[in-house]
């Protein structure tokens, strides 16, 4: 079974430019969370996706946003990019959810912004 | 709001010892998850525990859930330099309602 896969794995961008990352779950999840990782910040959970709708939204400016398609293919888009927005971005997949199951994690995106 | 603390936030340790990481937080949740990072990876989930008393093990590592204390431990029994890694735990209050929130992480170093 093929794991949890995001594109692109690198990204550079600069100050105000946008971008978009994806993410693929393991086949037969529903669920999909996106958390960003930074050295001073730690781990923070930024939203859940289930069956195409957002359940749950972390303490993120609105300038981060997320959907999910109907095949739980999940993209997250960050708009006005700030430097303190470089991250490595990770996306888990579960089938029955956050807090019901085991998240499956993937390798992640390492956004840099300049 | 609900806070995570871990300690210790570095550990290093001999092969063939026994370690006790901490996870304590603020509100009260009866669940909670163990993650491991080996560096420039990924997250492993390595325990769900969903209720007070809980107690799951894998390998060298058990885990165990203490809802009235609000803290839960990551025992290491007779580390190899394998379990070298960052050990996160996390709290989540009410799934779908509330975020999820991670402790800081133990760097762990076992050595020979």
């Amino acid at each position: 079974k093929a794991g949890v896969t995001q594109t692109p794995r690198y990204l550079i961008k600069t100050r105000g430019q946008q971008v978009t990352l994806s993410c693929s779950p393991i086949s037969g999840h529903r669920s999909v969370s996106w958390y960003q990782q930074t050295p001073g910040q730690g781990l923070q959970f930024l939203f859940e996706y289930f069956s195409e709708t957002q359940r749950n939204k972390g303490n993120f400016p609105g300038r981060f946003s997320g959907r999910q398609f109907s095949n739980s293919r999940s993209e997250m888009n960050v708009s006005t990019l700030e430097l303190g927005d470089s991250a490595l971005y990770l996306c888990a997949s579960s089938f029955l959810g956050r807090g019901a199951d085991t998240q499956y994690f993937g390798p992640g995106t390492r956004l840099t912004v300049l | 709001e609900l806070k995570v603390e871990q300690n210790p936030l570095f550990l290093s340790m001999q092969e063939g010892k026994n370690y006790t990481i901490y996870c304590n937080y603020s509100t009260t949740s009866d669940r909670l998850y163990w993650y491991r990072q080996d560096p420039g990876k990924s997250l492993e989930s390595l325990f769900v525990l969903l209720s007070n008393g809980a107690v799951k093990q894998e390998g060298r590592l058990m885990a165990s859930l203490d809802t009235k204390a609000r803290l839960s431990t990551l025992h290491i029994t007779a580390a190899v330099h394998d379990l070298s890694a960052t050990y996160f735990c996390a709290v989540d209050m009410e799934p779908g309602n509330t975020p999820l929130v991670f402790g800081k992480g133990t760097r762990l170093s076992v050595i020979a």
